[in-house]
């Protein structure tokens, strides 16, 4: 039972490229969450996906995409990356959607250059 | 807007000397308060939580937490630290009826030993 796992563990982009954050989830949880941590700012959230099939956008969704692949994965593509995208990313999940649980991946350090 | 409010942005204790780390939240009504722990280089966890009842919690690891609904605040508090205790710790609320929490910003611990 491995819970939350993201691909890849670091990554650095120049600006203007593209690349997808995986993760995928072994609970059976419907809900999938992306957020980003950036230094004095906590987590943000980025999208959510309550149940499979759908996708909401959270605080700060500009310049990114997410797919709900299937219950189990839940991907954030970057499609130009700015430096302004330097962060780290968790990938989290929970039962449902709403005040339960959540279990976060080990993140995804992406440094823009 | 809901807003969630950590007061303490780095804290520095020695070991044995009792923590409290302050949390508030801006809104009325029906609320869900957690606090997740990400220790270094860790992915975040949960390390307790409230929904209802009893105002006083108790979570892992000899924390425990107070729900003051008056004061909207959500304190997290441990008689004596150990150095193993060195975390980035939040506070993250849910508004009633909301698929999705509101994090602080974090409050860094470090303890010496």
């Amino acid at each position: 039972n491995a819970g939350v796992t993201q691909t890849p563990k670091f990554q650095v982009l120049k600006t203007g490229q593209s690349m997808t954050l995986q993760c995928a989830q072994d609970m059976n949880h419907n809900s999938m969450y992306w957020y980003r941590q950036d230094p004095g700012m906590g987590l943000r959230l980025i999208y959510y996906s309550a149940s499979e099939g759908t996708t909401d956008k959270g605080e700060v969704p500009n310049g990114y995409n997410v797919s709900r692949l299937n219950k189990r994965e839940f991907s954030l593509r970057l499609e130009s990356a700015a430096p302004s995208q330097t962060s780290v990313y968790f990938c989290a999940s929970s039962e449902l959607a709403g005040p339960y649980e959540q279990y976060f991946g080990p993140g995804t350090r992406l440094t823009v250059t | 807007a809901q807003s969630v409010s950590q007061h303490n942005h780095h804290v520095i204790l020695s070991e044995a000397a009792s923590l409290e780390l302050g949390c508030n939240y801006s809104y009325g009504g029906t609320v869900n308060l957690f606090w997740y722990v990400q220790y270094p280089g860790q992915h975040l966890q949960l390390l307790l939580k409230y929904f209802s009842g009893d105002p006083l919690v108790k979570g892992i690891k000899g924390f425990e937490a107070e729900f003051i609904k008056s004061k909207f605040s959500f304190n997290l508090r441990k008689p004596s630290v150990q150095w193993s205790d060195t975390a980035e710790y939040f506070c993250a609320a849910f508004r009633g009826g909301s698929y999705i929490p509101t994090f602080g910003r974090g409050t860094s611990l470090i303890v010496h030993p």
